[in-house]
């Protein structure tokens, strides 16, 4: 099984920085078969980037990814107030499918 | 609008055995693969089992494999996770989430319901 490693656990950022999160996988992902989540405590997840860097549908374009192989990273242009939340990855490549453990983005 | 809505969370005894439902509306049901994830308190996401769209295939985390059993009623547009043997390792919150036409991701998702195992 791919075990995806996020890093850091915990970014904290003022409303208007760049954060970059990291994701980083234990065997090549095959296709670039990558995904990240957007998760707000109570609320359901939202998928943000598939294809390690395709938008999924009403995404704000300061959302973006990148990456291939085993490391891929998401960018986050400028936070918004809303954006404050955890954010997962999940590989898609390879049975099981498999998800990071979170990055924790909170206000500074 | 898409909404995906679990229920039938709650206190179970190790060994025993839960229901979870998922009420699907606002999207062609019949259309979509389903799938089960769970968060265990302070844990990352893990995937738990996803059914075709004709029920035809199934396929299970080697975790739950033989314990929980997926299942749906297109006719209900809804989808099930039927729980035995569980163990205090099962206790998470579980979603309910649609797999998207384009691969195996997820661009549907429920809030969740949680299943506490404990004596």
């Amino acid at each position: 099984e791919i075990v995806l490693t996020q890093s850091p656990g915990t970014l904290s950022l003022s409303p208007g920085e760049r954060a970059t999160l990291s994701c980083r996988a234990s065997q090549i992902v095959k296709y670039t078969y990558l995904a990240w989540y957007q998760h707000k405590p109570g609320q359901a997840p939202r998928l943000l980037i598939y294809g390690a860097s395709s938008r999924a549908t009403g995404i704000p374009d300061r959302f973006s990814g990148s990456g291939s192989g085993t490391d891929f990273t998401l960018t986050i242009s400028r936070l918004e107030p809303e954006d404050f939340a955890v954010y997962y990855c999940q590989q898609y490549g390879s049975s099981p499918w498999t998800f990071g453990q979170g990055t924790k983005v909170d206000i500074k | 609008q898409v909404q995906l809505v679990e229920s039938g969370g709650g206190l179970v005894k190790p060994g025993g055995s839960l229901r979870l439902s998922c009420a699907a509306s606002g999207f062609t049901f019949s259309d979509y693969y389903m799938s089960w994830i769970r968060q265990a308190p302070g844990k990352g996401l893990e995937w738990v089992s996803y059914i075709d769209s004709s029920s035809s295939f199934t396929n299970y985390a080697d975790s739950v494999k033989g314990r929980f059993t997926i299942s749906r009623d297109s006719a209900k547009n809804s989808l099930y996770l039927h729980m035995n043997s569980l163990r205090p390792e099962d206790t998470a919150i579980y979603y309910c989430a649609g797999i998207s036409p384009s691969g195996w991701f997820f661009d549907l998702w429920g809030r969740g319901t949680l299943v506490t195992v404990s004596s």
